[in-house]
């Protein structure tokens, strides 16, 4: 079964840091493109960052450049997102997401969200 | 960054045909390809439609996608109650400042 398994949300004050992890399982991790997408809640949906198979390309959007670095691990078929001085703005549910390498933009398993609080 | 447009709400009766809009402009879905999701309350997004009017295995065909010009629709025909949820266009944008994805803002769908 494909899975995707996010972890490392939680509570943390504005200017903190925190590490998301995804683990993966199910398909062969190093085939896939993959992206972390975001969503405030009662919000809508924002894509945050993306990464190519093999780690060579990654792309984030500019709310978020400076400041989160996705990155991967192959061996450990795990993706990470590494969130660096925290804003309240941040505050959101972090999903991670697979990208078939030939169907650009196409996320077509995610996991079930890691929550992420930004507040004092 | 630019965006697409998507009227925050639709609805319909069982059995009628709906339709979502989703405007953008040169740089994203002018020249790129447009997917579609459905969120369900309380759960994660779900591909819908890929590359403007492709469905992934296990997606009813009730469910069809167009692309014309800048501007994509979401059709759903036979509406059922399970197809209430929150609906997001998305597409590549190529922009001087991009690449980056962009999603819709979402439309509500409600099954009358």
């Amino acid at each position: 079964e494909v899975q995707l398994v996010e972890s490392g949300g939680g509570l943390i004050q504005p200017g903190g840091s925190l590490r998301l992890s995804c683990a993966v399982s199910g398909f062969t991790f190093s085939s896939y493109w993959m992206v972390w997408v975001r969503q405030a809640p009662g919000k809508g949906l924002m894509w945050v960052s993306f990464i190519k198979n093999d780690g060579s390309s990654t792309i984030s959007a500019d709310s978020v450049k400076g400041r989160f670095t996705i990155s991967r691990d192959n061996a450990k078929n795990t993706l990470y997102l590494q969130m660096n001085s925290l804003r309240a703005e941040d505050t959101a549910l972090y999903y991670c997401a697979r990208n078939p390498p030939t169907i650009l933009g196409a996320f077509d398993v995610w996991g079930q969200g890691t929550l992420v609080l930004v507040s004092s | 960054q630019s965006v697409l447009t998507q009227p925050p709400s639709a609805s319909g009766t069982p059995g009628q045909r709906v339709t979502i809009s989703c405007s953008g402009s040169s740089s994203n879905i002018g020249k790129n390809v447009v997917n579609w999701y459905q969120q369900v309350p309380g759960a994660a997004p779900k591909l819908l439609i890929y590359a403007n009017d492709q469905r992934p295995s296990g997606v009813p065909d009730r469910f069809s996608g167009s692309k014309s010009g800048t501007s994509a629709s979401l059709a759903i025909s036979g509406l059922q109650s399970e197809d209430e949820a929150d609906y997001y266009c998305a597409a590549w944008d190529d922009s001087l400042n991009g690449p980056y994805v962009l999603f819709g803002g979402g439309t509500k769908l409600t099954v009358l």
